[in-house]
């Protein structure tokens, strides 16, 4: 079954403690991203991926680290959470720019 | 700066009636995709519908059509045929094809409560 699955779907962590939010899909696709949702914003992408090796900001970068070693992997890192990281956190995969995203489950972070 | 504007947070209709969420968009590039997600309470987002900026004919999938007035900037989202499982969030999202950057852009969303 073609999918995106995020890993873990919910999580509570303390300010300043390191964490990994991890992203794998099978479709072979070239283009990931990650977004925040937050109530009222919509979704604001954090970070993208166009290929293996090639990761760049999105609108929301700061505080967040990616990395996109294999093609089907593409991690979240909050290196020191803050409590406004408290969001609701999706990966997406997708073929190219003009075909629809596959989204994960989602992450639910709460940084207390 | 590019931006999505949907200006209804919430809208009711009729189980079996017709609705448009509306979806406006700011850009400055001619090459860009549209597309409209669908996020149930249980959370996940599901793919509607896309419109390529350079696509003559609105989209079609289903129940759902895509009223698509590029000189106006607009893109709404047409449900026909209302059903309670329509009720949950639409977002509307823009994709820029022009630049070197995959810049994707959301809308803040429309709550959709269908009333049987």
């Amino acid at each position: 079954e073609a999918q995106v699955t995020q890993n873990p779907r919910y999580l509570i962590t303390v300010t300043g403690k390191k964490l990994t939010v991890t992203c794998s899909q099978n479709m072979n696709h070239e283009y990931m991203s990650w977004y925040r949702q937050d109530p009222g914003l919509g979704l604001r992408q954090i970070y993208y991926s166009m290929n293996v090796e090639v990761t760049d900001k999105g609108d929301v970068p700061e505080g967040y680290k990616v990395s996109r070693k294999e093609k089907r992997n593409f991690p979240l890192i909050l290196e020191s959470p803050s409590p406004n990281q408290t969001s609701l956190y999706f990966c997406a995969s997708s073929f190219n720019r003009n075909t629809e995203a596959f989204f994960g489950q989602g992450t639910r972070l709460t940084v207390v | 700066a590019q931006k999505i504007t949907q200006t209804q947070p919430g809208m009711f209709v009729q189980e079996k009636e017709a609705v448009t969420l509306d979806c406006t968009y700011d850009t400055s590039d001619q090459s860009y995709g549209l597309f409209w997600y669908k996020q149930p309470s249980s959370g996940e987002m599901i793919f509607l519908i896309y419109q390529g900026s350079y696509d003559e004919q609105n989209a079609t999938e289903g129940r759902y059509s895509l009223n698509f007035q590029k000189a106006r900037k607009s893109a709404n989202l047409v449900i026909s045929a209302s059903q309670l499982g329509d009720s949950a969030m639409y977002f509307c999202a823009m994709r820029d094809w022009e630049t070197s950057y995959d810049k994707v852009i959301f809308g803040p969303g429309t709550s959709l409560s269908v009333i049987p």
